[in-house]
């Protein structure tokens, strides 16, 4: 999972397996939650949402999997592939009541996936 | 659509240069964005934009200043360039409901001797 410190998390799959991805997100009164995929030299892309009234969605080989109870975000990639190899950040919304959190979102650290043929 | 795009890519800066690195976006954004990335930690918010002629702060804006003439452009300004402020910086925008996220651009990478 996600930490505090130079030294990003980093996790090794074989191709084919699944892979588990967590973050521990910050603000409790956060209503929306993202993860980016980021590979080496671009900008990070979106790969899945969810709201806070939700506790799980799944889109295309990812699920993501939100406990608001212990403040936990997790992403499953299942059949990993090499083409998954890359930093993977999550990021939280803080609730938009009253129109003032303009969509700014505060990124994890990261975690790095390596995905071996 | 060329999405979020940002020039230049790489920059090579003596400490003390000025130099405004550019962003545009071609889907109609409310909201733009200015953050760096450095090693080891994640994307740290320097400044942002509502709306045209409209700028604010983020969590690291030392050094820093904005500027929004244009709904489709975010310049960001160095006055006076630091070893501190060698980063990699991305612009990224969002529609008004944020859904979807933020889209991103490509990055550029700055390196002040």
């Amino acid at each position: 999972g996600e930490s505090v410190g130079l030294h990003l998390p980093t996790l090794s799959v074989q191709e084919g397996d699944n892979s588990i991805i967590n973050c521990a997100y910050s603000n409790s009164a956060s209503d929306y939650f993202i993860w980016y995929k980021q590979e080496s030299g671009k900008g990070p892309q979106f790969i899945i949402d969810i709201r806070s009234n939700m506790d799980k969605r799944q889109g295309q080989r990812v699920t993501v999997l939100l406990n608001k109870t212990v403040k936990h975000l997790s992403l499953q990639i299942a059949a990993t592939q090499p083409g998954d190899s890359a930093v993977y950040f999550c990021a939280e919304r803080a609730s938009n009541a009253g129109g003032t959190s303009y969509g700014k979102l505060t990124f994890g650290q990261g975690t790095i996936l390596t995905v071996h043929p | 659509n060329a999405g979020v795009t940002q020039t230049p890519k790489f920059r090579v800066l003596k400490t003390g240069q000025s130099m405004t690195l550019l962003c545009a976006q071609d889907m109609n954004h409310e909201y733009m964005y200015w953050y760096r990335q450095d090693p080891g930690m994640g994307l740290r918010l320097i400044h942002y934009s509502v709306g045209e002629g409209t700028t604010a702060k983020g969590e690291v804006p030392d050094g820093y200043n904005v500027s929004r003439l244009k709904k489709q452009n975010f310049l960001l300004g160095l006055e006076s360039a630091a070893p501190s402020q060698t980063s990699v910086y991305f612009c990224a925008s969002s529609g008004r409901t944020s859904e979807g996220g933020q889209y991103f651009g490509p990055g550029t990478r700055l390196l002040v001797l």
